[in-house]
């Protein structure tokens, strides 16, 4: 069976510190990888998907950077934090691209919080 | 204007009530519709998936979907407790991208 972990759970960081969060998918390749942001109030953003290894494709343009070493790890970067940038972080996977029925299936998440 | 539209509520009923999420969209170019639920600070999990105008249904829930209104939604039948938690529409074109409502939050008390 797949699982999609991510780490850490949850994060406080000060303003201007760096950031890396961390997924990876069991059971699967060559799976579709997401990063999401889900603020307070607002509803999941989709920040950056990636279709293969070293493939990335921004969705808003901001402070965060993504990338993907292997094929089932995806990475979220920062080299400096901004308040804004607090929130619920989580990773999906799908395993159907680009067909009909492909369903998202969403890692437990990273709570960060920017003080 | 958002793409996809949801009353962030709160939504309080009592156990066993019929309970009725809506959401709008404007993306004419969507296809498919998702029905996805999360608790509290969980990832979401996938509850329906339709394609196109017409009705699904999976045990208590029943999924809508109109698309000559772009209005999509939720029926729960026989609400219960553990059905407390934000449900999050979500609309696809033909991509593999999903806009996100802001999701609704339910309390089923007993």
């Amino acid at each position: 069976s797949q699982t999609i972990h991510q780490w850490p759970a949850t994060l406080v960081q000060p303003v201007g510190s760096p950031l890396s969060l961390e997924c990876t998918v069991e059971g699967t390749s060559n799976p579709n990888l997401y990063w999401y942001r889900q603020a307070a109030g607002r509803g999941l953003q989709l920040l950056f998907y990636s279709v293969g290894i070293g493939q990335i494709s921004s969705e808003v343009p901001q402070n965060l950077s993504a990338s993907r070493p292997q094929d089932r790890q995806f990475i979220l970067s920062s080299k400096k934090l901004l308040l804004s940038d607090s929130g619920f972080y989580l990773c999906a996977w799908s395993r159907f691209p680009g067909q009909a029925y492909n369903e998202q299936f969403f890692g437990p998440g990273t709570r960060l919080t920017v003080l | 204007q958002k793409e996809v539209e949801q009353d962030p509520g709160p939504l309080s009923v009592p156990e066993g009530a019929i309970v009725s999420l809506n959401c709008t969209y404007s993306n004419s170019a969507f296809q498919y519709f998702m029905w996805y639920r999360q608790y509290s600070r969980k990832g979401p999990e996938l509850l329906m998936y339709t394609y196109s105008s017409g009705n699904k249904e999976d045990g208590r829930f029943t999924a809508q979907v109109d698309k000559s209104s772009k209005y999509i939604s939720l029926f729960i039948r026989d609400s219960q407790p553990s059905d407390s938690a934000t449900y999050l529409c979500a609309g696809r074109d033909n991509t593999d991208k999903l806009i996100f409502g802001t999701g609704t939050r339910l309390q089923v008390f007993p």
